[in-house]
């Protein structure tokens, strides 16, 4: 039983392509993340949405779009993929803010790799 | 900006030597302070939350203190599958989190 899912799994693509990565949490957390963990095993936050709201925003090239249908999915979508966007994408879901634990549980990862 | 810096970055133990590892932070407002494990291939599995200076968590083999700068996590007689990564992270009054870049911890039998 699930808590936090992501797919695909593994993503190899082109430079220049547009993929997606979806997230889906079942634990019925207003508060959804996506992180980026490079190849020296450093966790990044990119963009946190609570109930389908944009609340933070870090430093991300306009080409990474996230999009929330509803809190349950966050889902990322990257426009024109750099070599330099090759790491593994980790969805994690929490509480709001301030609303019992901030507990942070991760999916498993999406590595993309692009070539 | 905030800032967590953890270390040692690598740390081989023989298994039931215990040792600690250390993560220091500076936090505009802290919310609270995390320590997770990270598997190889895996996604980052909670351990503990310490939200005030002098609290103190135990889990196991593991028990995690915090410091108005810093959080210890002490592993007492380790073994093999005690072998991960470990990650500190503090969160700020907004919400966000900054991770360390981890420790990973080898235990040999």
């Amino acid at each position: 039983d699930t808590a936090v899912s992501q797919t695909p799994k593994y993503l190899v693509t082109q430079m220049g392509n547009d993929k997606s990565i979806k997230c889906e949490q079942n634990l019925g957390h207003d508060t959804m993340y996506w992180y980026k963990q490079d190849s020296k095993k450093f966790l990044k936050i990119m963009f946190s949405y609570n109930n389908k709201e944009l609340i933070i925003n870090e430093t991300v090239p306009n080409r990474f779009s996230p999009k929330s249908p509803d809190k349950a999915h966050l889902n990322l979508h990257i426009n024109s993929l750099e070599l330099g966007d090759s790491a593994v994408y980790f969805c994690a879901s929490s509480h709001a803010p301030g609303q019992g634990t901030d507990t942070q549980y991760f999916g498993p990862g999406t590595r993309l790799t692009v070539l | 900006e905030d800032q967590v810096t953890q270390s040692p970055e690598a740390l081989r133990l023989q298994e039931g030597e215990s040792s600690s590892l250390n993560c220091s932070y500076t936090v505009s407002g802290l919310r609270g302070l995390f320590w997770y494990r990270q598997d190889p291939g895996k996604g980052p599995e909670f351990l503990f939350t310490l939200y005030s200076a002098g609290e103190e968590k135990e889990k196991e083999r593991l028990k995690a203190t915090l410091t108005k700068k810093e959080s210890f996590l002490h592993i007492t007689a380790p073994k093999p599958e005690d072998s991960a990564t470990y990650l500190c992270a503090v969160q700020d009054n907004a919400g966000k989190s900054t991770f360390g870049d981890g420790t990973t911890l080898t235990v040999k039998p």
